[in-house]
């Protein structure tokens, strides 16, 4: 089974602060991805990596940045935690090839002050 | 740029009924993917369609793959309060997209009532 893991479950920072939030998983996937998800817009697309070191933007990069320096881990950092940046994150991973499946981690529900 | 309609976009049901749900888009798709996300988790993958109007089942749920491409639909036949969540579908643009990146539809949240 294809296991993904957030460092945080529920997250609490004040507004200004830097945040790391850290997705790891187990399956070798080539590609991972960080979304947010709000009511009413469902799931947007931050950023995702396709390999080690690589990053591409996605729908909605702004006041984020990404790093990705071993194939299992893919941080996602708020430079300047600001309060519209409170969502719930989830992380997916996927792997190479003709299966577009991705596999989500728990997510990690932050809330800026 | 391409987008999914997912609906409804909620349902309150009583538990034994059958529930429909299904996606739609003005473009064609190559995959439909349909996740279920219980509350404060992240979303797991139930059903994966790969070819149109494939027909695939998994437990109670059967999820086909429109025969025009442009849609899918989620079925779930006698619901249990366990069935409770957000469903979403996502889908993979011809080409792969960007790098093979799905579009999600808003999700159906489902409410059961014993």
């Amino acid at each position: 089974d294809v296991k993904v893991t957030q460092s945080s479950r529920y997250l609490v920072k004040r507004t200004g602060e830097k945040v790391f939030l850290e997705c790891v998983q187990d399956m070798d996937h080539e590609n991972m991805f960080w979304y947010r998800q709000d009511p009413g817009l469902g799931l947007r697309l931050i950023y995702f990596s396709y390999d080690v070191k690589m990053k591409e933007k996605g729908d909605i990069p702004e006041g984020y940045s990404v790093s990705r320096e071993k194939k299992e881990r893919f941080s996602l950092i708020l430079e300047s935690a600001s309060t519209n940046q409170t969502s719930m994150y989830l992380c997916a991973s996927r792997g190479a090839g003709a299966s577009y499946e991705q596999y989500f981690g728990p997510g990690t529900r932050l809330t800026v002050t | 740029g391409q987008q999914l309609n997912q609906s409804p976009q909620s349902m309150f049901i009583q538990e034994g009924e059958d529930v429909s749900m299904n996606c739609t888009s003005s473009s064609i798709f190559n995959t439909w993917l349909w996740y279920k996300q219980d509350p404060g988790e992240g979303p797991v993958l139930l059903i994966a369609l790969y070819k149109a109007g494939e027909l695939t089942s998994n437990g109670r749920l059967t999820a086909q793959f429109g025969i025009t491409r442009k849609d899918s639909f989620l079925n779930i036949s006698a619901s249990i309060p366990s069935d409770v969540g957000i469903y979403f579908c996502a889908g993979l643009p011809p080409f792969g997209g960007s790098q093979g990146n799905l579009i999600f539809g808003k999700g159906t949240k489902l409410s059961v009532k014993p």
